[in-house]
């Protein structure tokens, strides 16, 4: 069975902090990893892809991927309440499937 | 460009009716998948449909079905609801099989 994993939450962090959201995966041939970001009531919102090893930034996202631990995170800097929503971690299986995580709620104090 | 979109946004349903949800893309994407959401699950995928002709089942296909009507549409049929299919439902499409877009869903409930 394939998993991916991340904490519920929520995690709190003040207005202007870095928020480290964290994943990890069983499937060792992964090769593919997206963040997508969904606020309460609403669908995914692709956020951010990674296929190599190391860091990848845009804007005041920066995700974060080490293979050899199966890891994956994502880090926003500058939290700002409208960044309140819940994180899902998604892995592609061999089969260009994506597994999700349950997600991990984000909720940025003014 | 609307994106994905399906339809209806809301519908509840008795204990053995059917229904078919609706999904379209207008971004001439190849891929386009079927997912539920329940509390605590994360997404899980049902169907799948690589390119136009072709669907595959998912991980949780059982009490659906699916038509890749055209490019651009793609339906799940439920045949004889159970409330354990209370859920919300979510369309995608990819035009490489990598990034996934989804539709706003569809939030049913059976009872």
């Amino acid at each position: 069975q394939k998993e991916v994993e991340q904490n519920s939450g929520p995690l709190s962090v003040p207005e202007g902090a870095i928020a480290s959201l964290n994943c990890t995966y069983s499937d060792r041939v992964s090769q593919s990893f997206f963040w997508y970001r969904q606020y309460s009531g609403k669908s995914p919102e692709l956020i951010m892809s990674i296929y190599s090893n190391g860091d990848k930034e845009d804007g005041r996202f920066t995700a974060q991927l080490n293979k050899a631990s199966q890891y994956v995170s994502l880090l926003i800097r500058d939290s700002q309440p409208s960044d309140s929503a819940t994180y899902l971690c998604a892995v592609m299986d061999s089969s260009y499937k994506l597994i999700f995580g349950s997600g991990t709620r984000l909720l940025v104090r003014p | 460009n609307a994106g994905v979109t399906q339809t209806p946004k809301f519908q509840v349903l008795k204990t053995g009716q059917s229904m078919t949800l609706q999904c379209a893309q207008d971004m001439n994407h190849n891929s386009m998948y079927w997912y539920r959401q329940d509390p605590g699950m994360g997404l899980r995928l049902i169907y799948y449909s690589a390119s136009e002709g072709t669907t595959d089942k998912g991980e949780v296909p059982n009490g659906y079905n699916v038509s890749r009507l055209n490019k651009r549409e793609f339906s799940l049929r439920l045949e004889s609801a159970a409330p354990s299919q209370t859920s919300v439902y979510f369309c995608a499409s990819s035009e490489n099989e990598y990034e996934q877009y989804f539709g706003p869903g569809t939030r049913l409930t059976v009872t």
